[in-house]
């Protein structure tokens, strides 16, 4: 079965400093990944895709995400937090054989401290 | 941002009533989701549609029945609402699907009292 696990619940880093989220998958073939961020009372905004290619896919705002297949991993970076960047983050992996369904990971909350 | 939007984006109601949320696009997209949010769980798919008439049930889909009679609207029922429907509940469009991502309403906060 698909799954998503995001193992940090929250995360709290400085401004200006750099961050890692992390993103584990169980999927059987070749996974189809999906990084959104969702803001306070908003609903949830595409930052990045992977779904073949290079492996290192450029994002929105900043974001990078790296897929490692050996890891069953796709940990989201940012060279560079700004205080804007204070959200929750979801990985998600796409079941292309049954109806194109989502499944989303529990999120990450990021506080960023001036 | 795509169109896609909810309706209502909020409601309060009681327990036991029937209340229905609505989900309209205008992109003529093909899939279309309905996923509830709650803390601790992400979010989790309670039905989606892949055409009119073409529906099937997620995850969470007990208590909650759908309906698509037109490509652009997906309608979410909670037959008789209870407490532990109280939720976020967002809409989720995309055409292939797999390729693209989703395109996420800015969802309906239900309260059941």
């Amino acid at each position: 079965a698909q799954s998503v696990t995001q193992p940090d619940i929250h995360i709290t880093v400085s401004e200006g400093a750099s961050l890692e989220l992390r993103c584990n998958y169980s999927y059987g073939a070749t996974p189809y990944l999906f990084w959104y961020v969702q803001s306070p009372g908003q609903g949830l905004q595409l930052l990045l895709k992977y779904f073949s290619g290079d492996t290192l896919v450029q994002g929105i705002k900043g974001f990078e995400a790296e897929f490692k297949r050996s890891q069953s991993s796709f940990n989201l970076r940012k060279p560079s937090v700004h205080w804007s960047d204070a959200a929750e983050y979801f990985c998600a992996v796409v079941a292309v054989n049954t109806g194109n369904q989502f499944y989303f990971g529990t999120g990450t909350s990021l506080t960023v401290i001036p | 941002d795509a169109g896609i939007t909810q309706s209502p984006r909020h409601k309060v109601t009681e327990t036991g009533t029937p209340v229905t949320l609505r989900c309209h696009q205008t992109e003529n997209h093909r899939y279309m989701y309905w996923y509830r949010q709650d803390p601790g769980h992400g979010l989790r798919l309670i039905h989606y549609s892949y055409g009119v008439k073409d529906t099937d049930k997620g995850e969470v889909s007990d208590g909650y029945s759908v309906s698509r009679s037109k490509t652009e609207d997906f309608l979410l029922t909670l037959e008789s609402a209870t407490s532990s429907q109280t939720s976020v509940y967002f809409c989720a469009i995309t055409d292939t699907g797999r390729g693209y991502g989703y395109t996420f309403g800015s969802g309906t906060r239900l309260t059941v009292v």
